[in-house]
Protein backbone atom coordinates (compact mmCIF):
# COMPACT_ATOMS: atom_id res chain seq x y z
CA UNK A 1 0.00 0.00 0.00
CA UNK A 2 1.90 3.43 -1.24
CA UNK A 3 1.10 5.87 1.44
CA UNK A 4 2.84 8.69 -0.38
CA UNK A 5 2.85 8.52 -3.90
CA UNK A 6 4.71 10.77 -6.44
CA UNK A 7 2.74 10.05 -10.14
CA UNK A 8 5.29 11.82 -11.94
CA UNK A 9 8.53 9.75 -12.53
CA UNK A 10 10.29 12.86 -14.40
CA UNK A 11 9.87 16.65 -15.02
CA UNK A 12 11.70 18.43 -17.63
CA UNK A 13 11.37 22.21 -17.30
CA UNK A 14 13.21 25.23 -19.14
CA UNK A 15 15.58 26.81 -16.97
CA UNK A 16 14.27 30.02 -15.71
CA UNK A 17 10.99 28.59 -15.76
CA UNK A 18 8.82 27.15 -12.80
CA UNK A 19 9.00 23.58 -11.42
CA UNK A 20 6.42 22.32 -9.89
CA UNK A 21 6.40 18.82 -8.52
CA UNK A 22 3.39 16.80 -6.90
CA UNK A 23 2.92 14.64 -4.21
CA UNK A 24 -0.30 12.60 -2.68
CA UNK A 25 -0.77 10.57 0.44
CA UNK A 26 -3.44 8.95 1.74
CA UNK A 27 -2.72 8.82 5.56
CA UNK A 28 -4.80 11.11 6.96
CA UNK A 29 -2.87 11.01 10.45
CA UNK A 30 0.12 11.89 8.65
CA UNK A 31 0.97 15.74 9.66
CA UNK A 32 3.99 16.71 8.45
CA UNK A 33 5.43 16.81 5.20
CA UNK A 34 9.20 17.48 3.83
CA UNK A 35 11.11 17.54 0.75
CA UNK A 36 14.35 16.03 -0.52
CA UNK A 37 16.58 15.81 -3.00
CA UNK A 38 18.85 13.53 -4.16
CA UNK A 39 21.58 13.07 -6.25
CA UNK A 40 22.94 9.30 -7.72
CA UNK A 41 24.56 7.30 -5.06
CA UNK A 42 24.41 10.26 -2.52
CA UNK A 43 22.04 10.51 0.53
CA UNK A 44 18.95 13.07 0.07
CA UNK A 45 19.46 16.37 1.40
CA UNK A 46 16.55 18.01 3.52
CA UNK A 47 14.75 21.23 1.37
CA UNK A 48 11.79 22.10 2.73
CA UNK A 49 8.93 20.80 5.23
CA UNK A 50 5.50 22.29 6.25
CA UNK A 51 3.00 21.33 9.20
CA UNK A 52 0.02 19.79 8.62
CA UNK A 53 -1.60 23.34 10.94
CA UNK A 54 -0.20 25.61 7.34
CA UNK A 55 -0.48 25.69 4.01
CA UNK A 56 2.52 27.31 2.42
CA UNK A 57 5.73 27.56 3.57
CA UNK A 58 8.74 29.32 1.29
CA UNK A 59 12.14 29.10 1.81
CA UNK A 60 13.90 31.15 -0.83
CA UNK A 61 13.09 29.82 -4.50
CA UNK A 62 11.56 27.06 -2.69
CA UNK A 63 7.66 26.81 -1.73
CA UNK A 64 5.70 24.07 -0.51
CA UNK A 65 1.73 24.04 -0.75
CA UNK A 66 -0.57 21.80 1.30
CA UNK A 67 -3.82 21.04 0.84
CA UNK A 68 -4.87 18.71 3.35
CA UNK A 69 -8.85 17.87 2.18
CA UNK A 70 -7.04 17.10 -1.25
CA UNK A 71 -4.26 14.67 0.81
CA UNK A 72 -1.56 17.01 -1.73
CA UNK A 73 1.36 18.73 -1.48
CA UNK A 74 3.55 20.34 -3.96
CA UNK A 75 7.00 21.79 -4.23
CA UNK A 76 7.52 24.95 -6.38
CA UNK A 77 10.69 25.83 -7.69
CA UNK A 78 11.03 29.56 -8.80
CA UNK A 79 13.01 30.00 -11.49
CA UNK A 80 14.30 26.88 -11.94
CA UNK A 81 18.51 26.45 -12.42
CA UNK A 82 20.24 23.72 -14.09
CA UNK A 83 21.78 22.99 -10.81
CA UNK A 84 18.23 22.13 -9.29
CA UNK A 85 18.58 18.81 -11.70
CA UNK A 86 18.25 15.98 -9.17
CA UNK A 87 15.64 13.47 -7.87
CA UNK A 88 13.23 15.06 -5.35
CA UNK A 89 11.08 12.90 -2.84
CA UNK A 90 8.41 13.53 -0.91
CA UNK A 91 8.27 12.51 2.14
CA UNK A 92 5.13 12.07 5.53
CA UNK A 93 5.53 11.48 9.04
CA UNK A 94 2.81 10.94 12.13
CA UNK A 95 4.76 13.32 14.89
CA UNK A 96 1.98 12.24 16.96
CA UNK A 97 3.54 9.88 18.88
CA UNK A 98 3.06 5.58 19.13
CA UNK A 99 5.52 3.39 17.53
CA UNK A 100 4.77 5.16 13.92
CA UNK A 101 6.34 8.76 15.86
CA UNK A 102 9.45 10.13 13.45
CA UNK A 103 9.24 7.36 11.23
CA UNK A 104 9.42 8.77 7.21
CA UNK A 105 7.12 7.29 4.75
CA UNK A 106 8.64 8.36 1.38
CA UNK A 107 7.28 8.44 -2.33
CA UNK A 108 8.82 7.04 -5.23
CA UNK A 109 10.50 10.11 -6.55
CA UNK A 110 10.44 12.79 -8.95
CA UNK A 111 13.24 13.10 -11.96
CA UNK A 112 13.58 16.57 -12.37
CA UNK A 113 15.44 18.19 -15.55
CA UNK A 114 16.12 21.61 -15.25
CA UNK A 115 17.89 22.83 -19.27
CA UNK A 116 19.68 25.58 -19.86
CA UNK B 1 24.16 22.63 10.82
CA UNK B 2 22.33 19.11 10.93
CA UNK B 3 25.45 17.07 9.10
CA UNK B 4 25.55 13.64 9.48
CA UNK B 5 28.41 11.63 7.90
CA UNK B 6 28.71 7.99 7.22
CA UNK B 7 32.01 5.76 6.89
CA UNK B 8 32.88 3.48 4.63
CA UNK B 9 31.25 5.74 1.60
CA UNK B 10 31.83 2.16 -0.55
CA UNK B 11 33.05 -1.23 0.50
CA UNK B 12 33.85 -4.62 -1.55
CA UNK B 13 33.77 -7.36 0.44
CA UNK B 14 33.26 -11.44 0.03
CA UNK B 15 30.48 -13.16 0.50
CA UNK B 16 30.18 -14.53 4.11
CA UNK B 17 32.15 -11.72 5.93
CA UNK B 18 30.80 -9.15 8.06
CA UNK B 19 30.41 -5.24 7.09
CA UNK B 20 30.12 -2.81 9.95
CA UNK B 21 28.69 0.45 8.53
CA UNK B 22 29.29 4.02 10.96
CA UNK B 23 26.58 6.55 11.32
CA UNK B 24 27.29 9.93 13.07
CA UNK B 25 25.83 13.08 13.80
CA UNK B 26 28.72 15.42 14.00
CA UNK B 27 27.26 18.48 15.15
CA UNK B 28 23.69 17.91 16.60
CA UNK B 29 22.71 14.71 19.12
CA UNK B 30 20.41 12.04 17.66
CA UNK B 31 18.00 10.21 19.84
CA UNK B 32 16.72 8.14 17.47
CA UNK B 33 18.98 7.26 14.19
CA UNK B 34 17.39 5.45 11.20
CA UNK B 35 18.58 2.86 8.39
CA UNK B 36 17.28 2.47 4.89
CA UNK B 37 18.48 0.76 1.66
CA UNK B 38 17.45 1.93 -1.31
CA UNK B 39 17.64 -0.29 -4.60
CA UNK B 40 18.38 0.91 -7.84
CA UNK B 41 15.35 3.05 -9.67
CA UNK B 42 13.40 2.94 -6.86
CA UNK B 43 12.52 4.49 -3.20
CA UNK B 44 14.45 4.88 0.05
CA UNK B 45 13.41 1.63 2.07
CA UNK B 46 12.98 1.88 5.92
CA UNK B 47 15.08 -1.10 7.45
CA UNK B 48 14.93 -0.37 10.67
CA UNK B 49 14.91 2.36 13.58
CA UNK B 50 17.71 2.97 16.05
CA UNK B 51 17.25 4.48 19.59
CA UNK B 52 20.14 5.04 22.06
CA UNK B 53 20.56 2.95 24.62
CA UNK B 54 17.75 0.13 23.62
CA UNK B 55 17.18 -2.57 20.81
CA UNK B 56 16.92 -1.58 17.35
CA UNK B 57 13.47 -1.92 16.11
CA UNK B 58 12.94 -3.47 12.42
CA UNK B 59 10.73 -3.34 9.52
CA UNK B 60 8.54 -6.50 8.42
CA UNK B 61 10.63 -8.57 6.41
CA UNK B 62 14.07 -6.97 7.61
CA UNK B 63 16.04 -9.89 9.23
CA UNK B 64 17.55 -8.55 12.54
CA UNK B 65 20.12 -11.34 12.96
CA UNK B 66 21.12 -10.10 9.39
CA UNK B 67 21.57 -6.79 9.76
CA UNK B 68 22.86 -6.05 13.66
CA UNK B 69 22.16 -2.17 14.87
CA UNK B 70 23.65 -0.68 17.46
CA UNK B 71 23.28 2.36 18.66
CA UNK B 72 25.91 3.40 21.63
CA UNK B 73 25.62 6.84 21.78
CA UNK B 74 23.82 10.19 21.00
CA UNK B 75 26.04 10.59 17.78
CA UNK B 76 26.87 7.23 16.86
CA UNK B 77 24.56 4.43 15.25
CA UNK B 78 26.49 1.20 13.43
CA UNK B 79 24.96 -1.40 11.30
CA UNK B 80 26.43 -4.85 10.47
CA UNK B 81 25.67 -6.85 7.53
CA UNK B 82 26.51 -10.47 8.79
CA UNK B 83 27.77 -12.72 6.61
CA UNK B 84 26.92 -10.71 3.35
CA UNK B 85 25.30 -12.62 0.36
CA UNK B 86 25.28 -10.83 -3.00
CA UNK B 87 21.88 -10.31 -2.84
CA UNK B 88 22.85 -7.57 0.42
CA UNK B 89 24.56 -5.67 -2.46
CA UNK B 90 22.94 -1.92 -2.19
CA UNK B 91 22.94 1.13 -0.86
CA UNK B 92 22.29 1.67 2.61
CA UNK B 93 21.97 4.74 3.95
CA UNK B 94 21.36 6.36 7.26
CA UNK B 95 19.33 9.08 9.04
CA UNK B 96 19.52 11.25 12.21
CA UNK B 97 16.21 12.82 13.66
CA UNK B 98 17.09 16.56 15.22
CA UNK B 99 13.72 17.34 17.32
CA UNK B 100 12.82 20.80 16.65
CA UNK B 101 9.97 23.16 16.71
CA UNK B 102 8.17 24.39 13.86
CA UNK B 103 4.97 26.15 13.36
CA UNK B 104 4.60 25.91 17.14
CA UNK B 105 4.47 22.28 17.38
CA UNK B 106 7.36 19.62 17.98
CA UNK B 107 8.37 17.73 14.88
CA UNK B 108 11.47 15.62 14.31
CA UNK B 109 13.57 16.38 10.73
CA UNK B 110 15.27 13.40 9.82
CA UNK B 111 19.07 14.56 8.43
CA UNK B 112 20.71 11.36 5.68
CA UNK B 113 24.07 10.50 5.34
CA UNK B 114 25.49 10.32 2.13
CA UNK B 115 25.20 6.66 1.70
CA UNK B 116 27.00 3.28 1.82
CA UNK B 117 27.49 1.44 -1.71
CA UNK B 118 28.18 -2.25 -0.46
CA UNK B 119 28.91 -4.76 -3.48
CA UNK B 120 29.37 -8.20 -2.20
CA UNK B 121 31.00 -10.73 -4.89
Amino acid sequence: DQQVKQNSPSLSVQEGRISILNCDYTNSMFDYFLWYKKYPAEGPTFLISISSIKDKNEDGRFTVFLNKSAKHLSLHIVPSQPGDSAVYFCAASDNAGGTSYGKLTFGQGTILTVHP
Amino acid sequence: GAVVSQHPSWVICKSGTSVKIECRSLDFQATTMFWYRQFPKQSLMLMATSNEGSKATYEQGVEKDKFLINHASLTLSTLTVTSAHPEDSSFYICSASQDGTRDGRRQETQYFGPGTRLLVL
